[in-house]
């Protein structure tokens, strides 16, 4: 079946601007996480979504980042004012609870210039 | 500040030979312990997982070994295979599923 799925795979943008990344998560699955992964680390846990609302956003960074989840499904993160240290691979993940295992996508890797 | 630990960069094995790779945790709380295969330029996947309440969990060739008391966990691949050469994280929570923790991982390499 289909995994999850994130768009773009790639994104160039310039510092300042604001980007969007996307995750689709497999379908039925009601926990949706993202993660950041930067050069030769792990990935670092941003925020976990249960259903629409956000459980434990602990891990955004700060103000400047921002998701949503408004139906349940679809994931979007926002990044506003996008400065250079913010270039890393985001990941997102899904679960069919949040007592199961992880699934992540390929991640949206992002380079700010 | 590294919860989990990963102290090995990278591993070179022989095809049939075990490959163990080693995970050290700093938090106590930390109760459910999992590990993850990484092929470049896709996302983590799921290998096997332990509960704290085990001290191993086996699934065909992949056994997982938890010791408590040290902290440490580590993985065993045997037989390992050429398509088993992938970077593997280690990860751990305080509760089962989300906030887990990473290492930064070792890139295993099976040699033929």
């Amino acid at each position: 079946g289909a995994g999850v799925s994130q768009t773009p795979s790639n994104k160039v943008t310039e510092k300042g601007k604001y980007v969007e990344l996307r995750c689709d998560p497999i379908s039925g699955h009601t926990a949706l996480y993202w993660y950041r992964q930067s050069l030769g680390q792990g990935p670092e846990f941003l925020i976990y979504f249960q259903g629409t609302g956000a459980a434990d956003d602990s891990g955004l960074p700060n103000d400047r980042f921002f998701a949503v989840r408004p139906e349940g499904s679809v994931s979007t993160l926002k990044i506003q004012r996008t400065e250079r240290g913010d270039s890393a691979v985001y990941l997102c993940a899904s679960s069919l609870t949040s007592n199961s295992p992880l699934h992540f996508g390929n991640g949206t890797r992002l380079t700010v210039t | 500040d590294q919860q989990v630990k990963q102290n090995s960069p990278s591993l070179s094995v022989q095809e049939g030979r075990i490959s163990i790779l080693n995970c050290d945790y700093t938090n106590s709380m930390f109760d459910y312990f999992l590990w993850y295969k990484k092929y470049p330029a896709e996302g983590p996947t799921f290998l096997i997982s332990i509960s704290s309440i085990k001290d191993k969990n086996e699934d065909g060739r992949f056994t997982v070994f938890l010791n408590k008391s040290a902290k440490h966990l580590s993985l065993h691949i045997v037989p390992s295979q050429p398509g088993d050469s992938a970077v593997y994280f280690c990860a751990a929570s305080a509760q089962t599923g989300y906030a887990l923790n990473f290492g930064k991982g070792t890139s295993l390499l099976v040699t033929p």
